[in-house]
């Protein structure tokens, strides 16, 4: 069965410090994956997703990037964390669809990292 | 540009009880819909997965039905528990089929 992880769980940063926050699927086989942000009082908020490794596509201009350096792992950065990066950040996996369109199917969601910074 | 409306934002019930959630989407050009549970804190839950071409899905004391021609779909509860505290999201692709576009959510509270 598949199984997906985030750490760390909770991380509390200073304004102004760099962040890393890292995300791995196991028991699938080129996944699309996805960071979602989820804010107080605005709903999950989808930041990147990527559909293969090093293909990495960007929904929101922000100080934050991602990159994905082996086929299940996403990894969420930042050089300078802002007080508005504070959140829950979310990982997710869908099955890869091929075809004439790319349909996202079923999504299945880590366990979450709550950031606050400070 | 497709968005998502869930009513009500909050509901409050007695065991027992059964429920309906409401989800709205602005494009009726959607290839499915997905409802969501979400505990505090945690992570989202797949509950149910309705393709554009089903009217509904079941699981367990859970129906969810699609309406795509009005942009609507509901989540039935029936016998509501406490233990179904949560809140629920829905959620429909976007236009690119890239990404989930999600709802605020229904926060629901079931008291015992």
């Amino acid at each position: 069965s598949q199984t997906i992880h985030q750490w760390p769980a909770t991380l509390v940063q200073p304004v102004g410090s760099p962040l890393s926050l890292e995300c791995t699927v196991e028991g699938t086989s080129n996944p699309n994956l996805y960071w979602y942000r989820q804010a107080a009082g605005r709903g999950l908020q989808l930041l990147f997703y990527s559909v293969g490794i090093g293909q990495i596509s960007s929904e929101v201009p922000q100080n934050l990037s991602a990159s994905r350096p082996q086929d299940r792992q996403f990894i969420l950065s930042s050089k300078k964390l802002l007080l508005s990066d504070s959140g829950f950040y979310l990982c997710a996996w869908s099955p890869l669809r091929t075809g004439l369109t790319r349909l996202v199917g079923e999504q299945y969601f880590g366990p979450g990292t709550r950031l606050t910074v400070t | 540009k497709q968005e998502v409306t869930q009513i009500p934002a909050a509901l409050s019930v007695p065991e027992g009880e059964n429920l309906v959630l409401n989800c709205s989407f602005t494009d009726s050009a959607i290839y499915n819909l997905q409802w969501f549970r979400q505990d505090p804190g945690k992570g989202l839950t797949s509950l149910l997965l309705i393709q554009s071409s089903q009217r509904e899905q079941t699981s367990g004391r859970l129906n969810a039905s699609l309406d795509k021609s009005s942009g609507r779909s509901t989540l039935y509860i029936a016998a509501s528990q406490p233990g179904d505290s949560a809140t629920y999201l829905c959620a429909v692709p976007n236009q690119a089929g890239t990404a989930l576009i999600f709802g605020k959510g229904t926060t629901l509270s079931v008291s015992s």
